[in-house]
């Protein structure tokens, strides 16, 4: 069946860089979208950005200086890197999909709490 | 960047009510979007896409319709599996973007 699984450290000391691990099973990252959306807590959901089918990257403008998506198709691993990491960027970080042009994410993944503090 | 306006911020209901939320989109989405339920600590689970095509598995007494730019979401006789947050999302075009939410809590 279909899964998604983030994976990456809890807490992250301010201005470093955060790495995190978005594990895929059950369908072909060649196939499907993958993106990153984050959630401060009690707060709303932000999109941060896609990783296409084809290898294409897009960015939310916000946060394309300090961002970057890549992926790993021989492993099933979507990578999401940002740095100088500041107490707002605290929150869950999710990986989603979509299964393509003018649909909306269907699965995702549990998520995974970060917290940026000294 | 298309911005979604969700409303009410919060909402109170007793079981079995009817309640309605929506969301106003800052252009014309052509019916492109869907409805999110969150429960704490959980992801959100997709509810409606396309205006108000249900999911598999979406119980009936959810609802969605409009287009242009204004939607709504509605649940008929809330029950107590409902109280959650919801959103609603745009996927006309990147950056997808969400509504704000909007907090369903027991009467």
């Amino acid at each position: 069946q279909v899964q998604l699984k983030e994976s990456g450290p809890g807490l992250v000391q301010p201005s470093q860089t955060l790495s995190l691990t978005c594990t895929v099973s059950g369908f072909s990252l060649t196939s499907y979208n993958v993106h990153w959306v984050r959630q401060p807590p009690g707060k709303g959901l932000e999109w941060m950005g896609r990783m296409r089918y084809n290898g294409d990257t897009s960015y939310n403008s916000a946060l394309k200086s300090r961002l970057s998506i890549s992926r790993d198709t021989s492993k099933n691993q979507v990578f999401l890197k940002m740095n100088s990491l500041q107490t707002d960027d605290t929150g869950t970080y999710y990986c989603t999909r979509d299964r393509g042009y003018l649909l909306p994410y269907d699965y995702w993944g549990q998520g995974v709490m970060v917290t940026v503090s000294s | 960047d298309i911005q979604m306006t969700q409303s009410p911020p919060s909402l109170s209901a007793s079981l079995g009510d009817k309640v309605t939320i929506t969301c106003q989109a800052s252009q014309n989405i052509n019916k492109y979007i869907a409805w999110y339920q969150q429960k704490p600590g959980k992801a959100p689970r997709l509810l409606i896409r396309y205006t108000s095509t249900l999911e598999s598995g979406t119980p009936s007494r959810f609802s969605g319709s409009g287009s242009g730019r204004d939607y709504s979401f509605s649940i008929s006789n809330v029950e107590s599996e409902d109280i959650a947050s919801y959103y609603c999302l745009q996927y006309v075009n990147l950056p997808r973007t969400f509504g704000g939410g909007t907090k369903l809590e027991l009467k």
